[in-house]
């Protein structure tokens, strides 16, 4: 059972537009999201993360919305630039536990010059 | 550069074998996480040390073990593999063991098994 779902495999945005990555979970218990980017031949970097007492997070052109009612979350990324094509990960995880994320499959950005 | 190194980057081996992939946290991290990326899916976690002791343990089959040393590095190891552990295996560390501590991750190891 996936915890943590991303129902788009992908997205192509052009550049300078706004781009709109979707992630939802199912259990209640997470109380902490991440969002990673993954270059091909990299491990994932983080990017930015929300707390369960938040409803918004922004870093920059980066901004992650929580609504907790539906368990979903977004990442809005503006301008969308070429070097934001990658594979964006949501993760979730419980803070009072040993912390370890559970990820979702990925979506991929291409982000069209 | 997270500053998490593994080796070996690609490991290529035949089924019913055992390898061992290492992974050495960022200096100063205390904890490490390994997490394993078959085809089309996400990153799931198998297990977690903090300071040479197990601490957590997620879909881990008992063919794979790990352990972390004095030094703080971490070794994954995998026997009687079968053609299903082919994947990339992700090594992550952090400062502590909770709250909201990032995790840094290594580049992977990308195992094939024939």
């Amino acid at each position: 059972d996936q915890q943590v779902k991303q129902n788009s495999p992908s997205l192509s945005v052009q550049e300078g537009r706004i781009s709109i990555l979707n992630c939802d979970y199912t259990n209640s218990m997470f109380d902490y999201f991440l969002w990673y980017k993954k270059y091909p031949a990299e491990g994932p970097t983080f990017l930015i993360s929300i707390s369960s007492i938040k409803d918004k997070n922004e870093d920059g052109r980066f901004t992650v919305f929580l609504n907790k009612s539906a368990k979903h979350l977004s990442l809005h990324i503006v301008p969308s630039q070429p070097g934001d094509s990658a594979v964006y990960f949501c993760a979730a995880t419980v803070m009072a536990g040993s912390y370890q994320l559970t990820f979702g499959k990925g979506t991929k950005l291409s982000v069209i010059p | 550069d997270s500053g998490v190194t593994q080796t070996p980057k690609h490991l290529i081996t035949a089924t019913g074998q055992r390898v061992t992939l290492r992974c050495s946290p960022r200096s100063g991290d205390l904890s490490v996480y390994w997490y394993q990326q078959s085809l089309d899916q996400g990153l799931q976690f198998l297990i977690q040390y903090y300071n040479g002791e197990e601490r957590a343990k997620g879909n881990i089959l008992e063919r794979f073990s790990a352990q972390q040393f004095p030094d703080l590095h971490s070794e994954l190891n995998l026997s009687s593999l079968e053609l299903g552990d082919s994947a990339l295996y992700f090594c992550a560390s952090s400062v502590i063991a909770g709250g909201t501590d990032t995790q840094y991750f290594g580049p992977g190891t990308r195992l094939t098994v024939l």
